[in-house]
């Protein structure tokens, strides 16, 4: 099934203990983003991803990091959460450029930074 | 800077009703731009996009949306709503020339009465 999937689905931490989000995909997209999701603000895209080893920043990249090293899989990493990062955060794909083709996310991660 | 507004976080039809849920943006070049809905405890789904050519744009679920570039509008309708309409759509837009960077409004609540 073709699909974008993110682990751990909800997370419980505390301030300063690093944590990865994984988000990967099976449908050999090119192009790979990750948004955080708050009340009242809507979707905020972070980081996104146009290809292997190519990545930019969004709205909001600080506190976080990426990689893509590989084109199937586009971790979230938070070096030093804080509780301003507590959020929901969906990954998400596409095949190409967002012009012309459709997006699809994952089932989101709900993170609670304490 | 490119924005998104949606006016109104929260709007109630009953069901058979028409739905309009409105989206301002601003953008100094042409922009591309999409609906998206998010059922409860889902990620998002691409209901429409706007990319050039035709003005009105038909989506899924039998909704639709028209590019008025005079207004820097794409509102969102549906002529009648159902009970499975209910959900938060959101409005976003990336500009033309940078298809990687994609800006969310803050979201619009639809509740669908019987």
């Amino acid at each position: 099934e073709a699909q974008v999937t993110q682990n751990p689905r909800y997370l419980i931490t505390v301030t300063g203990k690093k944590l990865t989000v994984t988000c990967s995909q099976n449908m050999n997209h090119e192009y790979m983003s990750w948004y955080r999701q708050d009340p009242g603000l809507g979707l905020r895209q972070i980081y996104y991803s146009m290809n292997v080893e190519v990545t930019d920043k969004g709205d909001v990249p600080e506190g976080y990091k990426v990689s893509r090293k590989e084109k199937r899989n586009f971790p979230l990493i938070l070096e030093s959460p804080s509780p301003n990062q507590t959020s929901l955060y969906f990954c998400a794909s596409s095949p190409l450029a967002l012009s012309t083709d459709t997006q699809y996310f994952g089932p989101g991660t709900r993170l609670t930074v304490l | 800077a490119q924005s998104v507004t949606q006016l109104g976080s929260h709007v109630s039809v009953s069901e058979g009703a028409l739905v309009l849920l409105r989206c301002n943006y601003s953008s100094s070049v042409p922009p591309y731009l999409f609906w998206y809905v998010q059922y409860p405890n889902q990620g998002l789904q691409l209901l429409l996009k706007y990319t050039t050519g035709a003005t009105l744009v038909k989506g899924i679920n039998g909704f639709e949306a028209e590019f008025k570039k005079s207004e820097t509008s794409f509102h969102l309708t549906k002529p009648s709503a159902h009970m499975s309409d209910a959900a938060e759509y959101f409005c976003a837009v990336i500009r033309s020339g940078n298809t990687g960077k994609l800006i969310f409004g803050q979201g619009t609540t639809l509740q669908v009465k019987p």
